[in-house]
């Protein structure tokens, strides 16, 4: 079955900290995407990263950078310097790849707050 | 990327109603997937709608309560039947997104409160 762990529920870091979110899935596909989003308290739904399973390479994105590890089944999102504009709830999702159409599994997202 | 309008962005209804949630997208597309989001809780698929096809809901969700329309490639609505006060959440509808960024496009939501 396929799964995404977000085991960090909330986490408050002081503006200008760095944070990192977990995210940790179960999938016995063996080409599968990986996705953050984020949710602003307004409430949509933003796409920030997606990842093949076969790219394991690293990246990053202005303060935002992503480690997966698929010999872990891992795939953090690390914040540098966090800002206020930063606090949002966050959601790591596992997609198929068997076909266009596979479902999008969610994890229970980590709310973050940033405080300034 | 795909830009999706939803409506409406924000409801109350009385319980034992129904309401009619409705998604356009500016480009054709061929899946559109419809959410739910409980409060404070993550998003759960309810269904995946085709053009031309019956929906395919998920486990605990069905046609009767969330009867699905998918009359061309830009539209589709979901309709949630006799609510009642466990409906209250935000529902989504996303697409696949293979332009811009190979990702999935979510609508802004619709906030629903049955009272």
């Amino acid at each position: 079955a396929q799964k995404v762990t977000q085991a960090q529920t909330e986490i408050s870091v002081v503006e200008k900290e760095d944070v990192t979110l977990d995210c940790v899935y179960e999938t016995r596909d063996t080409t599968y995407y990986l996705f953050w989003y984020k949710q602003p308290p307004s409430g949509e739904l933003v796409f920030l990263i997606r990842r093949n399973s076969f790219d394991e390479q690293n990246e990053i994105s202005g303060r935002y950078s992503w480690n997966f590890q698929k010999s872990t089944s891992s795939f953090n999102f690390t914040i540098t310097a966090s800002q206020v504009v930063d606090s949002a709830v966050y959601f790591c999702a596992l997609g198929g790849m068997k076909t266009s159409y596979d479902k999008v599994i969610f994890g229970p997202g980590t709310s973050l707050s940033v405080i300034p | 990327s795909a830009v999706i309008s939803q409506k409406p962005s924000r409801d109350i209804c009385q319980r034992g109603t129904s309401l009619t949630i409705q998604c356009q997208v500016d480009s054709q597309v061929t899946m559109m997937f419809w959410y739910r989001q409980q409060p404070g809780q993550s998003l759960t698929l309810i269904a995946t709608a085709n053009q031309g096809s019956e929906a395919t809901y998920e486990s605990g969700f069905v046609i009767d309560k969330f009867p699905i329309s998918r009359p061309n490639l830009t539209f589709s609505t979901l309709t949630v039947s006799n609510m009642s006060p466990e409906d209250s959440s935000i529902y989504l509808c996303s697409v696949e997104d293979w332009t811009a960024y190979y990702g999935y496009t979510f609508g802004s939501g619709t906030r629903l409160t049955v009272v």
